[in-house]
């Protein structure tokens, strides 16, 4: 069975570091490109950027772009988002996702909070 | 890159049929067949609905539906029952990095 299962939430300070996880398993993880989607309070999804963990070419969105890294470590089945100065506005539930020219398993989801 | 285009809401009484639209460009809905929808409800993860344009998951419903014209894609409700309101969300390859883009999101309420 495939699963993605992400780390838990998560309660931060504006300015300080995070790095959230998203475990594969059931599948070959090196195969597949993931990817990873914010959704802030409220709002619709929005892709963040994508990772293949075979050669962890990696591609962002362009808002996204400079803000955030994601990486991936293929012996682990693990990819990664990380902010190194998490701001306020960064309040949201990320999910990653694998995708196959469609998104066809989806991860439970991390909530991120920043606040003071 | 911008988000695909769909109307914010989409209302219908039980046993209905509604249908969601999904507005790109040539670069996206319409220049590939790879045009997805999903389902989500409050507080969970989205569930992938329709792939392919018009391809069923195993599990899936026939009461859901895919279409394609030119640039829009449309997901189609028949029979529309209660549990049916949720957030709807397209999603499409495309040629701009990242490669994929969602559509705006459209809430289904079943009246």
């Amino acid at each position: 069975e495939v699963q993605l299962v992400q780390s838990g939430a998560e309660v931060k300070k504006p300015g300080e570091s995070l790095k959230i996880s998203c475990k594969g398993s059931g599948y070959s993880f090196t195969s597949y490109w993931i990817g990873w989607v914010r959704q802030m309070p409220g709002k619709g999804l929005e892709w963040m950027g994508i990772i293949y963990p075979g050669n962890s070419e990696t591609r962002y969105s362009p808002s996204f772009q400079g803000h955030v890294t994601i990486s991936a470590d293929k012996s682990l089945s693990t990819a990664y988002l990380q902010w190194s100065s998490l701001k306020a506005s960064d309040t949201a539930m990320y999910y990653c996702a694998r995708l196959s020219m469609t998104i066809d398993y989806w991860g439970q989801g991390t909530l991120v909070t920043v606040s003071s | 890159q911008s988000a695909l285009t769909q109307p914010a809401s989409v209302s219908g009484s039980p046993g209905q049929s509604i249908t969601i639209s999904c507005t790109g460009t040539s670069s996206d809905v319409g220049g590939y067949n790879y045009v997805s929808w999903y389902q989500q409800y409050p507080g969970k993860a989205p569930k992938l609905m329709i792939y392919e344009v018009s391809n069923r998951p195993s599990g899936i419903s026939n009461r859901f539906s895919g279409s394609k014209s030119g640039n829009t894609a449309s997901l189609t409700i028949s029979g529309l029952q209660a549990e049916d309101e949720a957030d709807y969300y397209c999603s499409s390859y495309t040629s701009s990095t990242p490669l994929y883009v969602f559509g705006t999101g459209t809430k289904v309420t079943v009246l």
